[in-house]
This record gives structure tokens, C-alpha cells and sequence, in this order.
């Protein structure tokens, strides 16, 4: 099993641009999750999906966050435009049935 | 609104030293405790889920435990490449007011120095 697969496994970006990241979730799995990572917040919940259907985006920042899943085996996280307290390991994970959860590797992103 | 609060934020232990990590956390209703490992660079690995006070599990030098009111990860006769992150978190069920979402709490960083 290829596991959770994330793309791209870092961005730069200057302020102002649109970023969007890749998620690629565990074959069989319906329930899709978008973490975000940092130091002073540790692991925080965005978004997730349950059979493709957004379930709770209460932990999405703001209206420049948007996040999407048009199929069962594909998902992306949008932000625009970014901002510097954007940078942050961002994660996806999946699982089936919403047991354990399976991470990806992450995407770094820093904006400038 | 649950919450996990995971001891000590760090620990350094000498290779072959026991010891045990910490996870309070409350929430309405428990369907399950998790455990992740984080290497730096890397997405959270899952190790145990833990579903009832009283029940444990083990793999290799670690074994997870709980109560009612935390869970310990207890650490066997450690070797450097257990250093990472230790993290933990809580599921509830929404009909009893908890949320099936994860909530995370903020990790163990453990170095095992040889």
C-alpha cells in the first residue's frame, strides 16, 4: 500500500499567491482529514470529509481557506490569497470508518 | 469540550532507561485513545488505539495503558532510535457530546541518548 500520498512536499510562496496542496488518500478509506501543523498550536483539525462530503470545516482560519474532494481517491486544500502566518507543515490523513487515522508525509509551506 | 494535555513536554532519558509518558484528557464519552509517534520531517505514525479503562497494549519496548482519566505510554529499556514525538489523542461520540474528531494534545519529545 502506497499509503497517504501529499504533493508538493514543500511550497514558497510570496504573499498574495494561491497555494493549493494534493491529497491522495489510502485506497478504501472514506473519510479524509486536513491538519495543520505548527509549534505554537501543535496538530489542529481544518477540515474533514466523510464519502467525499464535507463534514465540519469549524477549524478552517478564514474565508481564504477552501478545500475540496470531487472524488473518492483525490483532495486539495486551497489558500488565497496566502499570508506569512500561513507557513505551516500542513497534513492530510484518512481513514476508514473515522478510526485510527493514517498521515501523510506533509507539505511545508513558507510564505514571504 | 475535549482536551488533552500530554506530560512531560520533553524528556531525556540514557539508553536503557524505563519510563513513562503521560496523557490526561476529557471528553464526553470515549470511543478511543490514540497514540502516534512523530519523527521529525515526518507525518504522525499510529501506534495503539486504546478503547475501555483497563485495557493495554504492547509493541516492542512500548505499551500503552488507560484509565478513566489519562493513558500512559510506558517506555521499556529504551534505545536512541525511539527519540520522536509522542503524541496522543482522543475521540468521543457525538451523541453522548463528544466529537468524532481527533484532538490532538501537544506531544512528548523524547531523546534517548546511547
Amino acid at each position: 500500500d502506497a499509503g497517504v500520498i501529499q504533493s508538493p512536499r514543500h511550497e514558497v510562496t510570496e504573499m498574495g499567491q494561491e497555494v493549493t496542496l494534493r491529497c491522495k488518500p489510502i485506497s478504501g478509506h472514506n473519510s479524509l482529514f486536513w491538519y495543520r501543523q505548527t509549534m505554537m498550536r501543535g496538530l489542529e483539525l481544518l477540515i474533514y470529509f466523510n464519502n467525499n462530503v464535507p463534514i465540519d470545516d469549524s477549524g478552517m482560519p478564514e474565508d481564504r481557506f477552501s478545500a475540496k474532494m470531487p472524488n473518492a481517491s483525490f483532495s486539495t486544500l486551497k489558500i488565497q490569497p496566502s499570508e506569512p502566518r500561513d507557513s505551516a507543515v500542513y497534513f492530510c490523513a484518512s481513514t476508514l470508518n473515522l478510526y485510527e487515522q493514517y498521515f501523510g508525509p506533509g507539505t511545508r509551506l513558507t510564505v514571504t | 469540550e475535549d482536551q488533552v494535555t500530554q506530560s512531560p513536554e520533553a524528556l531525556r532519558l540514557q539508553e536503557g532507561e524505563s519510563s513513562s509518558l503521560n496523557c490526561s484528557y476529557t471528553v464526553s464519552g470515549l470511543r478511543g485513545l490514540f497514540w502516534y509517534r512523530q519523527d521529525p520531517g515526518k507525518g504522525p505514525e499510529f501506534l495503539f488505539t486504546l478503547y475501555s479503562a483497563g485495557e493495554e497494549k504492547e509493541k516492542e519496548r512500548l505499551k500503552a495503558t488507560l484509565t478513566k482519566k489519562e493513558s500512559f505510554l510506558h517506555i521499556t529499556a529504551p534505545k536512541p532510535e525511539d527519540s520522536a514525538t509522542y503524541l496522543c489523542a482522543v475521540q468521543g461520540y457525538p451523541h453522548q457530546g463528544g466529537s468524532e474528531k481527533l484532538v490532538f494534545g501537544k506531544g512528548t519529545k523524547l531523546t534517548v541518548n546511547p
